[in-house]
């Protein structure tokens, strides 16, 4: 399979804990974006790398998230001391520069307890 | 603010009627519009796209979408709905500088056999 790969693909855990979500996204894709999606409402977007340089980060991005993108290649996005509130779907998407034609991942699920 | 917004959360159908779903977009300057699709279980699939050029676009199964500067507009259409259609459909925008994609709250669309 050459698509967007993301694992896991559930997490529990309980509030206070440190989570990390990993993200393989297409071989020759140089963008990598996370967005993340609750019930009922249209993903939201994160940030996003060109090749290893985080490039964008949106407002929801707090403190207590951090992604990287060490070699250009896979991603993780960690989140610390999560909250009730941080239960969603994490998706991750790439894309080549030229097009912005983003190719999404089957998601992370975050529940909370 | 970059937004978009459709009209629609919910859609009933019966198989081989015609389809429209509303999609307004709020951008300055030059904006990229897309319509992703999920099915059951899967991960988004882009339908289409628009970046510049021909203002009524083609897509995947049938699909098209007019892009109406004038309305602000990025409607999606489908002349004969199949019962397979029944998924979410998101209508997602970028430009005014960012990367990242805003996306629409969803319509939830059902056809009936």
């Amino acid at each position: 399979d050459t698509g967007v790969s993301q694992d896991p693909r559930h997490k529990i855990t309980k509030r206070g804990q440190n989570v990390t979500f990993r993200c393989d996204p297409i071989s020759e894709h140089n963008r990598l974006y996370w967005y993340r999606q609750t019930l009922g409402q249209g993903p939201e977007f994160l940030t996003y790398f060109q090749n290893e340089a985080q490039l964008e980060k949106s407002r929801l991005l707090s403190d207590r998230f951090s992604a990287e993108r060490p070699k250009g290649s896979f991603s993780t996005l960690e989140i610390q001391r999560t909250e009730q509130g941080d239960s969603a779907m994490y998706l991750c998407a790439s894309s080549l520069t030229v097009s912005n034609e983003q190719f999404f991942g089957p998601g992370t699920r975050l529940t909370v307890l | 603010a970059q937004s978009v917004s459709q009209h629609n959360h919910h859609v009933i159908l019966s198989e081989a009627a015609s389809l429209e779903l509303g999609c307004n977009y709020s951008y300055g300057g030059t904006v990229n519009l897309f319509w992703y699709v999920q099915y059951p279980g899967q991960h988004l699939q882009l339908l289409l796209k628009y970046f510049s050029g021909d203002p009524l676009v083609k897509g995947i199964k049938g699909f098209e979408a007019e892009f109406i500067k004038s309305k602000f507009s990025f409607n999606l259409r489908k002349p004969s709905v199949q019962w397979s259609d029944t998924a979410e459909y998101f209508c997602a925008g970028s430009g005014g500088g960012a990367d990242g994609l805003t996306f629409g709250k969803g319509t939830h669309l059902i056809i009936q056999p």
